[in-house]
């Protein structure tokens, strides 16, 4: 079954700073990716959708990245700010009505 | 516009009681999910259901039952609690356009001693 894999340790990085996430999948490739957003205590929002058929998705300081090749979907946080700490999780849905979710990664943006 | 609104926010349940989770989304999404998330397991999926008067298991379905009479609520049951089923349970929806963004609502904190 489809696997969706994101790493499980959390990412630290400097203000001003790029963020990178990694969300890697094992079999088919997915028609979409997603990418939410999760604060503590808060249910996930949705921030970007990437296509099979898309390289790459821009929205203000965010963009994605998808590499059928490598099997893996790459999430850019451009000069990030300590509000931009937060899980990060990814999401593929294909031919199903089942989303699957990978277990996110904590962003952590010191000043 | 309230999205996906879930009630009640938190419950503190006493071992082999019962309750019922509302979720009630105003999106008119044909599709419906219970989760409950876990630290370090990530989000599981209990039940489905992708249309009105229908429900499918999801990952972790037992301990638990849904119905969905009407479009646009989803109810989970829990007819005999355990501390095991202490977490907090996420409903979400989505239409079945393509695209699919995935609505969620705040959360329900469920407690069981």
């Amino acid at each position: 079954s489809q696997k969706i894999e994101q790493n499980s340790e959390a990412l630290n990085i400097q203000e001003g700073k790029t963020a990178t996430l990694t969300c890697n999948y094992t079999n088919y490739s997915p028609a979409y990716l997603q990418w939410y957003r999760q604060d503590p205590g808060r249910g996930p929002v949705f921030l970007l959708l990437i296509r099979e058929n898309e390289k790459e998705k821009r929205k203000e300081r965010l963009k994605v990245t998808f590499d059928t090749t490598l099997k893996q979907s790459l999430f850019h946080i451009t000069a990030s700010q300590p509000a931009d700490s937060a899980t990060y999780l990814c999401a593929q849905l294909r031919g199903s009505y089942i989303p699957t979710f990978g277990r996110g990664t904590s962003l952590i943006v010191h000043p | 516009n309230a999205g996906v609104t879930q009630t009640p926010k938190f419950r503190v349940l006493k071992t082999g009681q019962s309750m019922t989770l509302l979720c009630a989304q105003d999106m008119n999404h044909e599709y419906m999910y219970w989760y409950r998330q876990d630290p370090g397991m990530g989000l599981r999926l209990i039940h489905y259901s992708v249309g009105e008067g229908t429900t499918a298991k999801g990952e972790v379905p037992d301990g638990y039952n849904v119905s969905r009479l009407k479009k646009q609520n989803f109810l989970l049951g829990l007819e005999s609690a355990a501390p095991s089923q202490t977490s907090v349970y996420f409903c979400a929806s989505r239409s079945a356009d393509s695209g699919n963004t995935i609505y969620f609502g705040e959360g329900s904190w469920l407690t069981v001693v």
